[in-house]
């Protein structure tokens, strides 16, 4: 199947820095990727969806000026943690589909575990 | 707004035992249900899915049953072995392009296979 991969897999920043997660398709280009959050036991939430060239639309909740999201190609999209507390802490996942595949799959990246001390 | 429910929050089965979780959706617009497995701190991996269009599918042990009119789908796996144990989330997206692909997560159950 495609494959999604995730930098950093883990990271450990202060309170109040910003830190930038990347999310990238390998061997298919995606117009749209997702952004979810999840926090320990519990499920994954969408936090945005990533629109190449254009805005993020994000879900109800989802403070759009810290979460930054930026898809400048078709196989790379950023979220960017702005002035990040220890309640951002958490695994933070990204999805996308091949839109050349005849089957609606999504293919998750690795995750990426953020921890705000 | 779009919501999935997920039951039971845990399950504990022995070995060889089947086990159900049920999901109910609420927006009929709905016509993409894939099931996932999670294992501690991994991504979710697709174990099973089904489209609309179709009321029941099986691959070997896992099955996927789906009730439109209900709006409600469950996955059974049977013959469950200890490997099994993890946390199973169901969803729920429209399946068209951009945006609509978007997944809609239950809140996931966490199955432990007994030896």
């Amino acid at each position: 199947g495609a494959v999604v991969s995730q930098h950093p897999s883990w990271v450990i920043c202060k309170s109040g820095t910003s830190v930038k997660i990347e999310c990238r398709s390998l061997d298919f280009q995606a117009t749209t990727m997702f952004w979810y959050r999840q926090f320990p036991k519990q499920s994954l939430m969408l936090m945005a969806t990533s629109n190449e060239g254009s805005k993020a639309t994000y879900e109800q909740g989802v403070e759009k000026d810290k979460f930054l999201i930026n898809h400048a190609s078709l196989t790379l999209s950023t979220l960017t943690v702005t002035s990040a507390h220890p309640e951002d802490s958490s695994f933070y996942i990204c999805s996308a589909r091949d839109p050349r595949a005849s089957s609606y799959e999504q293919y998750f990246g690795p995750g990426t575990r953020l921890t705000v001390t | 707004g779009e919501n999935v429910e997920q039951h039971p929050s845990t399950l504990s089965v022995q070995e060889g035992d089947s086990a159900v979780i049920k999901c109910t959706y609420s927006d009929s617009a709905s016509n993409y249900f894939p099931w996932y497995k999670q294992e501690l701190g991994k991504r979710p991996q697709l174990i099973i899915d089904i489209r609309s269009n179709v009321g029941e599918k099986k691959d070997q042990r896992i099955a996927v049953t789906l009730n439109k009119t209900a709006k409600h789908f469950s996955l059974h796996i049977t013959e469950t072995q200890p490997e099994d144990s993890a946390v199973y989330f169901c969803a729920a997206s429209k399946g068209f392009s951009g945006g609509y692909n978007k997944l809609i997560f239950g809140a996931g159950t966490r199955l432990a296979v007994h030896p």
